[in-house]
């Protein structure tokens, strides 16, 4: 069974338009991420999220906005898509703090 | 602020070869964590290693070591006689205790091991 995965795979789309990844972990960890790899496979990380905090990395545009339905969710909704958000986008967890970041296959993201 | 160098931004060696990529890494907390994570051609990222910065003991793991000098600030990944499947793009990592908990990655060295 896959530990953490991500839906879609792929996603081409059109500029200005609104999308989303979702995320999913069977791991039973309490910590999501979503890291942004550009392309020159450079990894920065978006956003941490448990069930009592959200940090976003100040660099993030509020375009970005993840959503938790559940502790083994966590979405990431991207509204007015620019080009430069052409990326691959992971998702990984953890348990707690400081433990180990497990990650999705990644979802490589394509704006026209 | 954390920083994470991997000054060899490619490598290519023969199969059979030793290689060993170098992690430098930047960070005022006196309690972190370093990673290393592996990128095949594929692309999902795999963990390789974990090691917290009160544990400067070595780790001999199969055909892959690594060695951890706080004096330098360095975390240094080995692979013993390369194989073609060791070719991927390794990245280095630092974490803390921090709120987030969030990653602080290298530019990654692509290893290309030829047959």
């Amino acid at each position: 069974d896959t530990a953490v995965s991500q839906t879609p795979k792929y996603l081409v789309t059109q500029m200005g338009n609104d999308k989303s990844i979702k995320c999913e972990q069977n791991l039973g960890h309490d910590t999501m991420y979503w890291y942004k790899q550009d392309s020159k496979k450079f990894l920065k990380i978006m956003f941490s999220y448990n069930n009592k905090e959200l940090i976003i990395n100040e660099t993030v545009p509020n375009r970005f906005s993840p959503k938790s339905p559940d502790k083994a969710h966590l979405n990431l909704h991207i509204n007015s898509l620019e080009l430069g958000d052409s990326a691959v986008y992971f998702c990984a967890s953890s348990q707690g703090r400081s433990n180990t970041q497990y990650f999705g296959p990644g979802t490589r993201l394509t704006v026209l | 602020a954390q920083k994470v160098t991997q000054a060899q931004t490619e490598i290519s060696v023969v199969e059979k070869e030793d290689v060993t990529l170098d992690c430098v890494y930047e960070t005022r907390d006196t309690t972190y964590y370093l990673f290393w994570y592996k990128q095949p051609p594929s692309g999902e990222l795999v963990f390789l290693i974990r090691r917290n910065s009160f544990d400067e003991q070595n780790e001999i793991s199969g055909r892959y070591s690594w060695n951890f000098q706080k004096s330098t600030s360095s975390f240094n990944f080995t692979i013993t006689a390369s194989q073609v499947v060791d070719s991927a793009v390794y990245f280095c990592a630092l974490g803390n205790n921090n709120a987030g908990n969030m990653l602080t990655f290298g530019g990654g060295t692509r290893l290309m091991v030829k047959p």
